[in-house]
């Protein structure tokens, strides 16, 4: 069975800094799919980013990047030059490629940016 | 364009009550999913429909129930509410092809069992 593991409940960043969120995964699977959703105050769950396993190079989406380890499992969020309204939780979220195409969350990093 | 839409976005129930939670997408996407989200326990999966006719249990399924009317509608059906299931609630849907696709999200409904 997959899991996502996210370690860090809360963390905070002052504005213009930069900050990395954490986020692990258990599968046997080779080929599948690594996601980061943000939920800000308002609930609703926007896609930040993605990265295909099968593809070496790291995702970049504007000042959101990812540093992504499949030998490790691992696959982290870098924010850069973080602004007030990145104040929300994140998740990060796992899908296989085969069969059914369900979606694995991580219990989620409740992220609060300092002016 | 709505999206997916999701009815009522807040709910009290007493324990012992049932209800509907409902959800609709036209965006013509073949999966749905319904979650749960709980405070340090991120989403749960609770139940599934990989397209019209077909619903597949997820991590939580007990005390749920679905149908997926069509390939716009799946609905979610509390039959005898209990405080275990005071949450808030996702539906969520997503085209399905080559396992990369966005999935799109309801507003979500704030359920509270007493």
């Amino acid at each position: 069975a997959q899991t996502v593991t996210q370690s860090q409940p809360e963390m905070s960043v002052q504005e213009a800094e930069t900050v990395t969120l954490s986020c692990t995964y258990d599968t046997s699977e080779n080929n599948y799919y690594l996601f980061w959703y943000k939920q800000p105050p308002s609930r609703q769950m926007i896609l930040v980013i993605r990265q295909e396993a099968y593809k070496q190079q790291n995702a970049t989406e504007n000042r959101f990047s990812v540093n992504f380890q499949k030998a490790a499992k691992s696959f982290i969020l870098k924010i850069s030059d973080s602004q007030l309204g990145d104040t929300a939780m994140y998740f990060c979220a796992f899908t296989i490629t085969s069969g059914t195409y369900k979606y694995i969350f991580g219990t989620g990093t409740r992220l609060k940016v300092l002016a | 364009n709505a999206g997916v839409t999701q009815t009522p976005k807040f709910q009290v129930l007493k324990t012992g009550q049932s209800m509907t939670l409902q959800c609709a997408q036209d965006m013509n996407h073949n999966s749905m999913y319904w979650y749960r989200q709980d405070p340090g326990m991120g989403l749960r999966l609770i139940y599934y429909s990989a397209s019209e006719g077909t619903t597949d249990k997820g991590e939580v399924p007990n005390g749920y129930n679905v149908s997926r009317l069509n390939k716009r509608e799946f609905s979610l059906r509390l039959e005898s509410a209990a405080p275990s299931q005071t949450s808030v609630y996702f539906c969520a849907s997503r085209m399905d092809r080559g396992g990369n696709t966005e999935a799109f999200f309801g507003q979500g409904t704030r359920l509270t069992v007493v």
